[in-house]
């Protein structure tokens, strides 16, 4: 059975840094892209980066890049959504995602982390 | 970027109604075009892949239109569980862009 399993919520305060993570089990966790989205609170969905964990090739979207750092450790099947430097507008729930090996798309889901930050 | 522009941004609906969600892209995206509901405190959940591929374990009464630019979800006999916020996703180039998704509401 696949799962993605979310570390906890977490309370920081803006300039902190922070690192969630995503632990992948029930497949082959390098030949999946894993993907992290935004939600904020009463909002849409938002894309914002994945990564491939056989190569870490990583794609970001332009709003993010350089705010955040996607990355993974294939070695304990974990991937991670990492802010050096936090702001108040990162307050959101995060969901990680992964597609099938051949297909573009998300067919599971983690439970979501939720991020909040104080200012 | 590709824009996703999901129409209608909410509708109120009876059960057994049919109902329609559509979401057109600023260039065409071919079929890389996917449906997800989510429901509040959830992580969504996909129903559609591929602009029409019925995911397994999805009722029947979704389904999946369109390529290019222009596509549709229907819900064909609207069920109380199906209440929901539905977004749809392309996934033909990077950055993936939602559409600002679709709240349906009981009526």
């Amino acid at each position: 059975e696949v799962q993605l399993v979310q570390s906890g919520a977490e309370v920081k305060k803006s300039g902190e840094s922070l690192k969630i993570s995503c632990k992948g089990s029930g497949y082959r966790f390098s030949n999946h892209w894993i993907g992290w989205v935004r939600q904020m609170a009463g909002g849409g969905l938002e894309w914002m980066g994945i990564i491939y964990p056989g190569d870490s090739d990583t794609r970001y979207r332009p709003s993010f890049q350089g705010h955040i750092t996607i990355s993974a450790d294939k070695s304990i099947n974990t991937a991670y959504l990492h802010w050096s430097t936090l702001k108040a507008s990162d307050t959101a729930m995060y969901y990680c995602a992964i597609g099938p090996a051949a297909g573009r798309y998300f067919d599971f889901w983690g439970q979501g982390t939720l991020v909040t930050v104080s200012s | 970027d590709i824009q996703m522009t999901q129409s209608p941004s909410s509708l109120s609906a009876s059960v057994g109604d049919r109902v329609t969600i559509t979401c057109r892209a600023s260039q065409s995206i071919e079929s890389y075009l996917n449906w997800y509901q989510q429901k509040p405190g959830k992580a969504p959940n996909l129903l559609i892949f591929a602009a029409s591929s019925l995911q397994s374990g999805v009722p029947s009464r979704f389904s999946g239109s369109g390529s290019g630019t222009d596509f549709t979800l229907t819900i064909s006999s609207l069920q109380t569980e199906d209440f929901a916020t539905y977004y749809c996703l392309q996934t033909y180039t990077t950055p993936w862009t939602f559409g600002q998704g679709t709240k349906v509401e009981i009526k």
